[in-house]
């Protein structure tokens, strides 16, 4: 099974700033690699795929990159909607599909 | 749009059992595989199981593993997950999900409560 994890598991940043969070595989997943969104009361919402594509309808303040093992998603200048936790998740090596434990941005 | 509207938690007593139903619409169903997910209070996403399109192919969690199945009604737009044997650590919210063209899930439902407690 490959094990993700994410750092740090608490991102405290002002609005307009920049955010840049970590995921890391185990093993390799090449670019086979997703991140999600999830604000309080509801479903995660895709983000990013192939580790560098954003999803349909999502602002291109999102940015992902990294491929192998290590992963980064950033966001450019955060606004008040992105305060959520973000998850990793690979789809190389299944199943299982595994998710990373999460990073939660909130306001500085 | 696509939709996918979990149903059927609730609270049950450990050794207990429950199905969960998922109705999706807005999308043909039958070309898609499918999976749920569930995240406790609290906590991260875990997957729990996956089927192919048709049902023939089926994986479990570990975890899972022996208590749970998956199944789906094409016919019926909807998708389901038996839940037998359920333990306290099986509580959680419980999202259906689908798969986009790639392994990675593109359209997740709002989730249903499974709370099993004494």
């Amino acid at each position: 099974e490959i094990v993700m994890t994410q750092s740090p598991a608490t991102l405290s940043v002002s609005p307009g700033e920049r955010a840049t969070l970590s995921c890391r595989a185990s093993q390799s997943v090449s670019s086979n690699l997703a991140w999600y969104q999830q604000k309080p009361g509801q479903a995660p919402r895709l983000l990013i795929y192939g580790a560098s594509t954003r999803a349909t309808g999502i602002p291109a303040r999102f940015s992902g990159g990294g491929s192998g093992t290590e992963f980064t998603l950033t966001i450019s200048s955060l606004q008040s909607e992105d305060f959520a936790v973000y998850y990793c998740q690979q789809y190389n090596n299944w199943p299982p599909f595994t998710f990373g434990p999460g990073t939660k941005v909130d306001i500085k | 749009q696509v939709q996918l509207v979990e149903s059927g938690g609730g609270l049950v007593k450990p050794g207990g059992s429950l199905r969960l139903s998922c109705s999706a619409s807005g999308f043909t169903f039958s070309d898609y595989y499918m999976s749920w997910i569930r995240q406790a209070p609290g906590k991260g996403l875990e997957w729990v199981s996956y089927i192919s399109s048709r049902g023939s192919t089926l994986f479990y969690a570990d975890s899972v593993k022996g208590r749970f199945t998956i199944s789906r009604d094409n016919a019926k737009n909807s998708l389901y997950l038996q839940m037998n044997s359920l333990r306290a650590e099986d509580t959680a919210v419980y999202y259906c999900a689908r798969y986009s063209s790639g392994w990675y899930f593109d359209y997740w439902g709002q989730g249903t409560l499974v709370t099993v407690s004494s």
